[in-house]
Order: C-alpha cells, then structure tokens, then sequence
C-alpha cells in the first residue's frame, strides 16, 4: 500500500515550456486534490476533484487543466510553464465527504526559468 | 474575507518544555478545523481534526487542540516536546465540507537541546 505518490520529484522549465504532473493513490479514494505550497503562504487549493471525470476549481487555478479520467490518478498540467509557477506541489486524496482526512503525497518540487 | 492565520512564523522551544501553536480563523460559521505537521521534505500527516462536539481534542504523537467559539481559535498544545517534533505546523479550515482547505502560513518549530 503506497499511499499517495507523486511523478516526478523535481523537475525543472523553461519558460513556455510544458508538463504534466502525475498523482496515484492507491486507497480507492474519492475526492483528490491539487496545492501549491509557497514560502510564507502556506497550502493554496488549484482544483479538484470529487470523483473520476469530475474536476473543478480551487482558489488558484489560473495556468493550471488537470484531469481525473481514472478514479485512482489525478493529473496536473501546465500547458505554458512561468516563473511564477516555480513551487512544490502536492497531492492529497480522501475518501470523500463526511470523512475529512487528507492523505499527502511527498511533493513534486517544480523550478521554471 | 474568510483567512486563516498563524500569527508565530517561527518557535523556538527547548526540548521537554511545552508548546502551544496559534491558529485563528475569520469564517461566517464554525468551519472545520484541522491541524497538519510537515516534516523536512516530506508532504503532510494529519495531527487533529475539530468537527463539533468536545471543544478539547486529542491527536496524535501526544498533541492537543481547544477550539474557542469567542475567540475563533484553535490552538494547538503539546505538555512535552520532544526532538522529533521540530516541522512545521499548519492550521487548516474546511468551511463547507468538501475538503477545499485553506491553510494558514505555517509555524515553524525549532527544538533546541
């Protein structure tokens, strides 16, 4: 049971550049979700998910698409990467509403030049 | 607007004293509560959830939070630290139960010999 894992690691961009983060979970969770997290700004939510083929968005979700075509992935996409986007990303997953506990995976450490 | 915040951007505390960890909230009704610990270089693990009932709650790794409606507080406490316990700390609030957590900015713990 791996929990939630997270491809890749690191990776680094350039500007314009694009890519596709990959999360997995192996708990036959519900709902899934996207952050950021930023020096000094905690966690912010990119979007969403709360079942396969659902998606919505969070508080941050400019330059971020994601898709949940299967129940256990949930995928991150950056179609024109920016500087901006420079950050560690995680994702958590839960079984659903009414049970509150989010499962994180270890990160995905992004760098865009 | 609704935010979470923490006031203590670091802490310093010697190993075997106490620790106590600020979190207040600005939601129109009792969200709920949660408590993350973040390990270096690790993604989140869920300390303690506040839902309703017993304004005490207990969590893991000997950690404790009160919540007070008239302060709109949700402090954490923990009578000894020890070592491991240096990470950092994030309070979160749900405020519609679907999981979409707004984090506050985080409390790093430094333990000291």
């Amino acid at each position: 049971n791996a929990g939630v894992t997270q491809t890749p690691k690191f990776r680094v961009l350039k500007t314009g550049q694009s890519m596709t983060l990959l999360c997995a979970q192996d708990m036959n969770h519900e709902y899934m979700y996207w952050y950021r997290q930023d020096p000094g700004m905690g966690l912010r939510l990119i979007h969403y998910s709360v079942g396969e083929g659902t998606t919505a968005k969070g508080e941050v979700p400019d330059g971020y698409n994601v898709s949940r075509l299967k129940k256990q992935n949930f995928l991150l996409g950056l179609e024109s990467a920016a500087p901006s986007q420079t950050s560690v990303y995680f994702c958590a997953s839960s079984r659903g509403q009414g049970s509150y506990e989010q499962y994180f995976g270890p990160g995905t450490r992004l760098t865009v030049t | 607007a609704q935010s979470v915040t923490q006031p203590d951007i670091h802490i310093t505390v010697s190993e075997g004293a106490s620790l106590e960890l600020r979190c207040n909230y600005s939601y129109g009704a009792t969200p709920y509560l949660f408590w993350y610990v973040q390990s270096p270089g690790q993604g989140l693990q869920l300390l303690l959830k506040y839902f309703s009932g017993d304004t005490l709650v207990q969590g893991i790794k000997g950690f404790e939070a009160e919540f007070k409606r008239s302060q709109s507080s949700f402090n954490l406490r923990k009578p000894s630290v020890h070592w491991s316990d240096a990470a950092e700390y994030f309070c979160a609030v749900d405020s519609d139960s679907w999981g979409k957590l707004q984090f506050g900015a985080g409390t790093q713990v430094v333990v000291t010999p």
